[in-house]
């Protein structure tokens, strides 16, 4: 069966340091993959999406960049964190069959102080 | 613009009786819709999807019902548990080369024992 798997679950950054998010899929090969950001009390905003190694799509201009090394890997990255940066970020994967169910990691909670 | 919009941020249900969450949306090219069900400091959790050639789609106690002609789809729990307590989530995809799910606000659902 197929596992999404995202660390770490909190994270807790000063303002103008670097963010490495990292997510990792098995039991699946090739699958779409998706960054999204829960705000408090909003919804699920995607950031960034990829069909393929080093094929990333952003959706939303901002400081973060998203990046694909690996089939099963996607990272979320950033070089300096924004107080605005701070939320809920989840990685979700995605089969590329006709209807495509995306299913979620746990999520990282990152506040940035 | 927002094209999937579930206009309730909180419903309050008593234990054993029905919980009805709705959605609407703009877009006509929409043609699957998922419901996510999410708990706080949680990634969501798929919980069942229609595709735009069915009115009804049930899976034990949670069935789904879409009006094309309303643009409007409706999530509904028989019986409700405390357990259900939950932000859930309306998405819809629009199929083809478009892999992207556009998600609702999320409901916030209560069930008092």
């Amino acid at each position: 069966s197929q596992t999404i798997h995202q660390w770490p679950a909190t994270l807790v950054q000063p303002v103008g340091s670097p963010l490495s998010l990292e997510c990792t899929v098995e039991g699946t090969s090739n699958p779409n993959l998706y960054w999204y950001r829960q705000a408090a009390g909003r919804g699920l905003q995607l950031l960034f999406y990829s069909v393929g190694i080093g094929q990333i799509s952003s959706e939303v201009p901002q400081n973060l960049s998203a990046s694909r090394p690996q089939d099963r890997q996607f990272i979320l990255s950033s070089k300096k964190l924004l107080l605005s940066d701070s939320g809920f970020y989840l990685c979700a994967w995605s089969s590329t069959g006709r209807y495509r169910i995306q299913y979620f990691g746990a999520g990282t909670r990152l506040s940035v102080l | 613009d927002q094209q999937v919009k579930q206009n309730s941020p909180s419903l309050s249900v008593q234990e054993g009786r029905i919980s009805i969450l709705n959605c609407d949306y703009t877009n006509s090219m929409f043609d699957y819709f998922l419901w996510y069900k999410k708990y706080p400091a949680e990634g969501p959790t798929f919980l069942i999807s229609i595709s735009s050639i069915k009115d009804k789609n049930e899976d034990g106690r949670f069935t789904v019902f879409l009006n094309k002609s309303a643009k409007h789809l409706s999530l509904h729990i028989v019986p409700s548990q405390p357990g259900d307590s939950a932000v859930y989530f309306c998405a819809a995809n629009s199929g083809g080369s478009n892999y992207k799910l556009t998600f609702g606000k999320g409901t916030l659902l209560t069930v008092n024992p």
